[in-house]
């Protein structure tokens, strides 16, 4: 199926800096959400959004869906080791879009 | 609640064999189950969508003849990959919809190595 394009593909980060990913589509989503996935691992829900201009906090993670409905961002502040994974956006409407995925590295 | 189990989590297997992977909804009825296929470093591939007590819809370009799906009950949907070959070495990961909410719960992964 299409994906939506999701950015930045990889970063390598120092703990404790703050981190930001985003996603666009060309299509209009109903809900965004933000997965994680840790090695071997299915991806785990982090949060998912609602209603377009929604802001999200879960833990030092913030996520907002955009005012168009076709983007989204999540920033993750203060970053440790255990972040550690790729973040994927996801777009529902009728059917459910992922981003290619953000690899995310946390040197100590 | 809302947990999907997948099993095996591994699986090594001989080229020509057939291999079973199983998706079970523990607390909750899933009608629909999706298949993807997640090569390194990529993203999830959806491959086909499973559907209890009717056939299954495959994506574009996957063999249903190759990945056999059945979602015979409730709770579960099974993949086999039949005749398999070393390109069909992967990472599967099976997701059903949350119940009363929007995003899907995803099982563990199942890593496939074809030797």
């Amino acid at each position: 199926g299409q994906q939506l394009n999701q950015s930045p593909q990889s970063m390598f980060i120092q703990e404790g800096e703050d981190v930001s990913m985003n996603c666009t589509s060309s299509s209009i989503f109903n809900t965004w959400l933000w997965y994680k996935q840790d090695p071997g691992e299915g991806p785990v829900l982090l949060i998912a959004l609602y209603k377009a201009g929604e802001l999200t906090s879960n833990g030092r993670l913030t996520a907002q869906f955009g005012i168009t409905r076709k983007d989204s961002f999540l920033n993750i502040s203060a970053s440790i080791p255990s972040d550690v994974g790729i973040y994927f956006c996801a777009g529902q409407e009728d059917d459910m879009r992922f981003g290619a995925g953000t690899r995310l590295t946390v040197k100590p | 609640g809302a947990v999907v189990s997948q099993h095996p989590s591994r699986v090594i297997c001989k080229s020509g064999t057939s291999v079973k992977i199983e998706c079970r909804s523990l607390d909750f009825q899933a009608t629909t189950m999706f298949w993807y296929r997640q090569f390194p470093k990529q993203s999830l591939m959806l491959m086909a969508t499973s559907n209890e007590g009717s056939k299954a819809t495959y994506e574009q370009g996957v063999e249903k003849d190759k990945f056999l799906i059945n979602h015979a009950s409730l709770t579960l949907s099974t993949l086999t990959v039949t005749s398999a070959h070393p390109e069909d070495s992967s990472f599967y990961i099976c997701s059903a919809p949350r119940q009363g909410r929007y995003g899907y719960t995803f099982g563990s992964g199942t890593r496939l190595t074809v030797v």
